[in-house]
């Protein structure tokens, strides 16, 4: 079935550090993937998306790149800030009413 | 407000009680959704509705009901709450499901924090 694995938490680093948060993907044919962010106390938001192969979602500063061969979907930003701390969700939404898909949530931390 | 909000943030109740998550969404978007987050577990789906009058089942839906009678209200109900239930419920909604559109993204509520005692 489908099905989305994300690298566990908590990251730790300090601000203005390069972040990259794993996430690969199981799903037949072509789903759309997502990047949502969780901030303390709050719900979930989109932070990018991306609809087919190779597609490039951005948002904020962070990037994430749709690699079908790899079944990829890695979030990175060059140089985070003590602002991004929160947990990050990466999904997948395949075929008409299949819902999405989210993995378990990475804790992202930046130190000042 | 524009939006998708959900009462009440907290609510504390004890075992046995009938409990009621309201949701209610002004975009009329067709699709909406109830998850629960609890540790460990990410967010696991509980109902969802494609349009009014339309329900069924997600991954947990064991011990819940849900209605939607109008497209813009999506409550969710606990008949009678146990401990297990004890956790963060989020609603959301999109305005279709379509993959590969610009259409399936899913906004999300605040979360109501629930305690049942």
């Amino acid at each position: 079935g489908n099905s989305v694995t994300q690298m566990e938490g908590p990251v730790t680093l300090s601000e203005e550090a390069f972040l990259t948060i794993n996430c690969t993907y199981t799903a037949t044919g072509y789903p759309s993937l997502f990047w949502y962010v969780q901030y303390p106390g709050e719900g979930l938001q989109l932070l990018l998306k991306a609809t087919k192969a190779d597609d490039k979602g951005s948002n904020k500063g962070f990037e994430a790149t749709y690699r079908k061969e790899t079944t990829s979907f890695h979030l990175e930003k060059g140089s985070v800030q003590v602002s991004d701390s929160a947990v990050y969700f990466c999904a997948l939404s395949r075929s008409s009413a299949s819902k999405i898909i989210f993995g378990s949530g990475t804790r992202l931390s930046i130190r000042p | 407000d524009a939006g998708i909000t959900q009462s009440p943030r907290y609510k504390i109740t004890e075992t046995g009680r009938q409990v009621t998550l309201m949701c209610h969404q002004t975009w009329s978007h067709s699709y909406m959704f109830w998850y629960r987050q609890d540790l460990g577990h990410g967010l696991r789906l509980i109902y969802y509705s494609a349009a009014a009058d339309i329900t069924d089942k997600g991954e947990v839906p064991d011990g819940y009901v849900v209605s939607r009678s109008k497209t813009e209200n999506f409550p969710l109900t606990l008949e009678s709450a146990t401990r297990s239930q004890t956790s963060v419920y989020f609603c959301a909604s999109s305005e279709s499901q379509t993959s590969g559109t610009s259409t399936d993204t899913q906004y999300f509520g605040p979360g109501t924090r629930l305690t049942v005692l």
